[in-house]
């Protein structure tokens, strides 16, 4: 059975661009969720989602959005970058909201410059 | 909300002797999560743990849980080069924003 896959892999970006991740889950997984990873803040959870709706969300700022599709992908999106943005951005599927077991994506590697 | 405090974040390691590494949080949390992460690489699940007393061992690695406490620990035993690596705790938020909540992960490295 085929990992959660995310594209891109490694991206560089300047302020005030926007950015799009991609993130397709296990085969059969309903949920997706978002995390942010960098050295200072550690990981933290960005928002969920299952069935096409946002079930969770993180207190991250409203530059922050993602949706998910009717097959279960999901897109996050960053607008107008800031150099704090730089960061490795997780996805992780399981099968259903109240999951036992998250698996998780390789990342997509963000650089603001 | 739920804070979740891990200890040490460093930890330096002989073959051979065993370790403990400590997961602490705030207020109520219906799950546990231990998750280890290589370097440059993807997060890795090792255990999940659901109720008070919980135990759980997959190789030299054993997990429990005491929610009275509001403790958990990952135990090592044994320690081999193979175990070096970041060991991540994390805590389910109760009430209607059911987020994961992390530690900051502990580094592991083993010495020969």
């Amino acid at each position: 059975k085929a990992g959660v896959t995310q594209t891109p892999r490694y991206l560089i970006k300047t302020r005030g661009q926007q950015v799009t991740l991609s993130c397709s889950p296990i085969s059969g997984h309903r949920s997706v969720s978002w995390y942010q990873q960098t050295p200072g803040q550690g990981l933290q959870f960005l928002f969920e989602y299952f069935s096409e709706t946002q079930r969770n969300k993180g207190n991250f700022p409203g530059r922050f959005s993602g949706r998910q599709f009717s097959n279960s992908r999901s897109e996050m999106n960053v607008s107008t970058l800031e150099l704090g943005d730089s960061a490795l951005y997780l996805c992780a599927s399981s099968l259903g909201p109240d999951w036992e077991t998250q698996y998780f994506g390789p990342g997509t590697r963000l650089l603001v410059l | 909300e739920l804070k979740v405090e891990q200890n040490p974040l460093f930890l330096s390691m002989q073959e051979g002797k065993n370790y403990t590494i400590y997961c602490n949080y705030s207020t109520t949390s219906d799950r546990l999560y231990w998750y280890r992460q290589d370097p440059g690489k993807s997060l890795e699940s090792l255990f999940v743990l659901l109720s008070n007393g919980a135990v759980k061992q997959e190789g030299r690695l054993m997990a429990s849980l005491d929610t009275k406490a509001r403790l958990s620990t990952l135990h090592i035993t044994a320690a081999v080069h193979d175990l070096s690596a970041t060991y991540f705790c994390a805590g389910r938020n109760a009430g209607n924003n059911r987020k994961l909540i992390w530690g900051l992960g502990t580094s592991l490295g083993v010495n020969p």
